[in-house]
């Protein structure tokens, strides 16, 4: 079946710092990939996403792109602010023959102090 | 635009109870699915509806089930409430169920004493 695998947490950075968040996953066709935010108390937010390989997904100064050859989505970020400090989750989307479902990586937990 | 929006956002129940949250998608959308989270097991889906119909089930026993109106708001129940329900149940919406992009509610917290 699909999986999600992403690194361990927590992470911890300073501010200003370059932010790595690796993702791979396992999948029988073509999935679509997505990154989720999910900040203390709330559900999860969109962050970017990507359809097919080589697709790069950006959203506010995050990014991210489909490597089919590798099976990866790493989130990365140039210079991280405290207001990114929250539960990052990868996840896929792939059609199946009735309507389709997100599968999870395990999260993680980033904190950037000042 | 409103996005989605989960009732209630708290809840406390106690072993051998049912509970029944309630999930409004965002205005035009046409498929719901629901996912459980809890610190052990992670996001895990429950079930998606789409047009009032049931169209992919997770893997969760027979005491969780759902429903969607022909509004498109979206029901689920769980009944004979154990320990282990205790998670964060969160609502997603998207616009049709072969459109890939799901929108988040705020989560409904289930306690279970």
């Amino acid at each position: 079946g699909n999986s999600v695998t992403q690194m361990e947490g927590p992470v911890t950075l300073s501010e200003e710092a370059f932010l790595t968040i690796n993702c791979t996953y396992t999948a029988t066709g073509y999935p679509s990939l997505f990154w989720y935010v999910q900040y203390p108390g709330e559900g999860l937010q969109l962050l970017l996403k990507a359809t097919k390989a080589d697709d790069k997904g950006s959203n506010k100064g995050f990014e991210a792109t489909y490597r089919k050859e590798t099976t990866s989505f790493h989130l990365e970020k140039g210079s991280v602010q405290v207001s990114d400090s929250a539960v990052y989750f990868c996840a896929l989307s792939e059609e199946e023959t009735s309507g389709s479902r997100l599968t999870f990586g395990e999260g993680t937990q980033l904190t950037v102090n000042p | 635009k409103a996005g989605v929006t989960q009732t209630p956002r708290y809840l406390i129940k106690t072993r051998g109870q049912q509970v029944t949250l309630s999930c409004s998608p965002i205005s035009g959308h046409r498929s719901v699915s629901w996912y459980q989270q809890t610190p052990g097991q992670g996001l895990q889906f429950l079930f998606e509806y789409f047009s009032e119909t049931q169209r992919n089930k997770g893997n969760f026993p027979g005491r969780f089930s759902g429903r969607q109106f022909s509004n498109s708001r979206s029901e689920m129940n769980v009944s004979t409430l154990e320990l282990g329900d205790s998670a964060l149940y969160l609502c997603a919406s998207s616009l049709a169920a072969d459109t890939d992009t799901q929108y988040f509610g705020p989560g409904t917290r289930l306690t279970v004493l």
